[in-house]
Parts: C-alpha cells; sequence; structure tokens
C-alpha cells in the first residue's frame, strides 16, 4: 500500500537553528500539506501547496517557515530560527485530487531546546 | 467559523459498544472524517462520511451525522483493548485547498 514518508522520526535542536523537515508524498499526489501538532494539543494545519505554489497558509505559518518541493519527489518544510514554541509532532499529508482521501506520514517529533 | 469539538475522554469495558461523539460550526463541510492516533504513531484515517450521508457503516464501525444539528459520532461495537487510543474527527470543505480541520481529540481508554 502507498504510503507518506516522513523523516526524521525524531529531531532535537537548539533554539535559533534552522531545521528541515522532510517528506515524501505518494507518487502520483498533487496537493501537499503540513500540519502541527504540539503535545496534548489538536492537530492544526499550517500550509497546503499545489502545483508549486502555497495555496493557502495558516496564522501558525509565519515568516520563520517555508516550503518547498526541491525534485518533485521530497516536500519539505523549513523553519529558520526555530523557537521553544516550535516543539511539536509535525505531520505530512497527500492527496490525489480535492474531495480525496489524505494520506498521512508517521511525523517527525521535534523537539526545541 | 472554524471549530470542532469533542469531549476529552471516554472509558468503556471490552466487549462493550463505545460512541464518541464530535461537534462542528462550518456547514458548507463536505467530507467528516475519523482518524485515529495511537500512542507516539501517526493520524491512520479510520473512516469518512459524505455531508449527504446520515450514516455509515464499516464492519465494527458506524458513523452518523446530523447535520442540522452538526453532530458527528463514531459507534465502535465490541470495543477491543487494541481500540485504546485518541481519536479525532475533521472536517474539509469543497474549497481550493481542501485541508482538514480537527477536533480536539476523544481519549478511548479500553479497560478489560
Amino acid at each position: 500500500e502507498p504510503e507518506v514518508t516522513q523523516t526524521p522520526s525524531h529531531q532535537v535542536t537548539q533554539m535559533g537553528q534552522e531545521v528541515i523537515l522532510r517528506c515524501v508524498p505518494i507518487s502520483n499526489h498533487l496537493y501537499f500539506y503540513w500540519y502541527r501538532q504540539i503535545l496534548g494539543q489538536k492537530v492544526e494545519f499550517l500550509v497546503s501547496f499545489y502545483n508549486n505554489e502555497i495555496s493557502e497558509k495558516s496564522e501558525i505559518f509565519d515568516d520563520q517557515f517555508s516550503v518547498e518541493r526541491p525534485d518533485g519527489s521530497n516536500f519539505t518544510l523549513k523553519i529558520r530560527s526555530t523557537k521553544l514554541e516550535d516543539s511539536a509532532m509535525y505531520f505530512c499529508a497527500s492527496t490525489g485530487g480535492l474531495n480525496t482521501e489524505a494520506f498521512f506520514g508517521q511525523g517527525t517529533r521535534l523537539t526545541v531546546v | 467559523g472554524e471549530d470542532v469539538e469533542q469531549s476529552l475522554f471516554l472509558s468503556v469495558r471490552e466487549g462493550d459498544s463505545s460512541v464518541i461523539n464530535c461537534t462542528y460550526t462550518d456547514s458548507s463541510s463536505t467530507y467528516l472524517y475519523w482518524y485515529k492516533q495511537e500512542p507516539g504513531a501517526g493520524l491512520q484515517l479510520l473512516t469518512y462520511i459524505f455531508s449527504n450521508m446520515d450514516m455509515k457503516q464499516d464492519q465494527r464501525l458506524t458513523v452518523l451525522l446530523n447535520k442540522k444539528d452538526k453532530h458527528l459520532s463514531l459507534r465502535i461495537a465490541d470495543t477491543q483493548t487494541g481500540d485504546s487510543a485518541i481519536y479525532f474527527c475533521a472536517e474539509s470543505k469543497r474549497d481550493n485547498t481542501d485541508k482538514l480541520i480537527f477536533g480536539t481529540g476523544t481519549r478511548l481508554q479500553v479497560f478489560p
């Protein structure tokens, strides 16, 4: 069964450092997403990406965040200067089209110290 | 507005039925989903229902949708200890992004 893969599974970084979270969506999917889940809280939408551009972003997705699809297979989330409050589980998701099932990766747990 | 609410905790005995409830506020939602999250794991899609349906059954799972009251429920028949997890409902709208709005999650604990 096709799956979305995320690496690393866990990343620890020092405050102020840049991190890049990586995702490989399902190969024929067209819509890509990042979500965040702070420990014990709900899953929150960060950004959606289609046709090589951001289609929507939430208030959380400020100038410190960026996304990229550098090579047609990877989909990355970069946080330029991490803050303690960026510590969370980050989920990547992809869909084949609108109103189709979203497949989620297993998540990357980011810990900022 | 976009807000999805769930009760935080449910405890049931093994073999009993579990009913997890969810309320949403956006009447334009087109699909409503139930996801399962086991400790330290990702989000597993359990089932979903289209907004023009009022019920969907899939093996032990039954989803009921009351559009008038914006109420969604997930019934798990013959609940097993392996069903212990956090269950999230989520809604999506027919727009150009199809983003999901998740509920607060209900922690289901199944005891023997």
